[in-house]
């Protein structure tokens, strides 16, 4: 069964700190893996994809990581700012182009 | 160029009523999928329409019904609400090219609460 597990669920971090949100995932076979952010009250909004030949790829203070081997994603945020609170959420494109999503981790920075 | 739009964005009904939730997509967009989210259960897959046609459906029950007009617009219709079809509701849309590889954009969502 295909599966995205994120963790931590929530994550309370103060302003200027980095942090690191993972994503574990069982989809098979893969095509693609994309972090969205969610701001409250709005729909998600792309921040970054990973396909299976890329290791690590930055948009601005975020930076996403892809392990294909252990099936595994990270998105580290640094210097965080308090519009970076909010829900972020990974999903899977497997086959079929069927989409697996990760339950999100909710992330609040405090000044 | 507009971004997908939602209506209504927010709508209160009762248990036992119908309601139907509307969905334009970006312009050039063939694809509109929607997704039910509540606070326990994350974002839910309900299905995707692609030129007028469901390609992919999640697992609802079948109260939860959608259909996709020719010029992309999309509509999904709850049925025979219940208490726990309070949620919001997310309409997407994707343009499937080699640059996109599929993006999501999502609209603000429809949020519905029953009563």
């Amino acid at each position: 069964k295909n599966q995205v597990e994120q963790s931590p669920q929530s994550l309370i971090i103060l302003e200027g700190k980095n942090c690191t949100l993972q994503c574990n995932y069982t989809v098979s076979p893969f095509s693609n893996l994309r972090w969205y952010k969610q701001d409250t009250g709005r729909g998600p909004v792309s921040l970054t994809i990973m396909t299976f030949s890329e290791n690590t790829k930055s948009n601005g203070r975020y930076t996403a990581t892809l392990d294909a081997d252990t099936k595994q994603s990270s998105l580290h945020i640094t210097a965080s700012q308090l519009s970076d609170s909010a829900s972020y959420i990974c999903v899977v494109r497997g086959a079929g182009n069927m989409l697996t999503f990760g339950g999100g981790t909710r992330l609040m920075v405090k000044p | 160029k507009a971004g997908v739009t939602q209506t209504p964005r927010y709508l209160i009904k009762t248990r036992g009523q119908q309601v139907t939730l509307s969905c334009s997509p970006i312009s050039g967009h063939r694809s509109v999928s929607w997704y039910q989210q509540t606070p326990g259960q994350g974002l839910q897959f309900l299905f995707e329409y692609f030129s007028e046609t469901q390609r992919n459906k999640g697992n609802f029950p079948g109260r939860f019904s959608g259909r996709q007009f020719s010029n992309s617009r999309s509509e999904m219709n709850v049925s025979t609400l219940e208490l726990g079809d309070s949620a919001l509701y997310l309409c997407a849309s994707s343009q499937w090219t080699d640059a996109n590889t599929g993006e999501l954009f999502f609209g603000e969502g429809s949020r519905l609460t029953v009563l």
